[in-house]
């Protein structure tokens, strides 16, 4: 079993639609949530990192860490077709190395 | 300011052929990593430097496998002889060293097939 699940997708949702995209981990050390959006053929580019639980909003996203059901979300409200990629959930226990998950391929339609 | 630079962007090499990959960090960020990203996964890490100490090896085969950080700047990542298995995005990031949480900044990656 990973350490980090994320489902692969394709997930496609219409403009303005909100997205909901998650991803569930084993091991209870990790206490840093980032998630890293990653255009085609791009490296990954940090969206919003949180620490240990709770919620942290940054424009149209929302991060949301769950650490008793080791699970974190990334809400995306009004999505726009500029937010089709690729996103990555990556976590770590603090020593720096991030531990990614698979990645989820959205696709935002017009 | 220029973000993290890779060269090549692209590279298709015979397998038993040796490659190798460079990259450029952020000025000023004295951790580097090299990542390997297979298709439709997420990067794992390969190696991670603090200045010109290799810190977390682990994950790097070192039968085939090199890496250099002269300087504590520039870094190289070598394979040699090259597999099919090999055919993935090699990605560099590096980061300023602080006591816990750091972001990493990728480059846009080495696109490696071997054929």
């Amino acid at each position: 079993q990973k350490e980090v699940e994320q489902d692969p997708g394709p997930l496609s949702v219409p403009e303005g639609a909100i997205v909901s995209l998650n991803c569930t981990y084993s091991n209870s050390a990790f206490q840093y949530f980032m998630w890293y959006r990653q255009y085609s053929r791009k490296g990954p580019e940090l969206l919003m990192y949180t620490y240990s639980s709770g919620n942290k909003e940054d424009g149209r996203f929302t991060a949301q860490v769950d650490k008793s059901s080791k699970y974190i979300s990334l809400f995306i409200r009004d999505s726009q077709p500029s937010d089709s990629a690729t996103y990555l959930c990556a976590m770590n226990t603090g020593f720096q190395k991030l531990v990614f998950g698979t990645g989820t391929r959205l696709l935002v339609s017009p | 300011e220029a973000g993290v630079v890779q060269s090549p962007r692209y590279k298709i090499i015979e397998k038993k052929q040796p490659v190798a990959f460079w990259c450029n960090p952020i000025s000023g960020h004295n951790t580097l990593y090299w990542y390997r990203q297979n298709l439709g996964q997420g990067p794992e890490l390969l190696i991670r430097y603090e200045n010109e100490e290799a810190v977390d090896d682990s994950q790097l085969p070192k039968d085939r496998f090199s890496a250099e950080r002269l300087k504590g700047v520039d870094s190289t990542l070598k394979i040699q002889p090259a597999e099919l298995g090999d055919s993935a995005v090699y990605l560099c990031a590096s980061s300023l060293t602080q006591d816990s949480y750091t972001e990493a900044f990728f480059g846009q990656g080495t696109r490696l097939t071997v054929v």
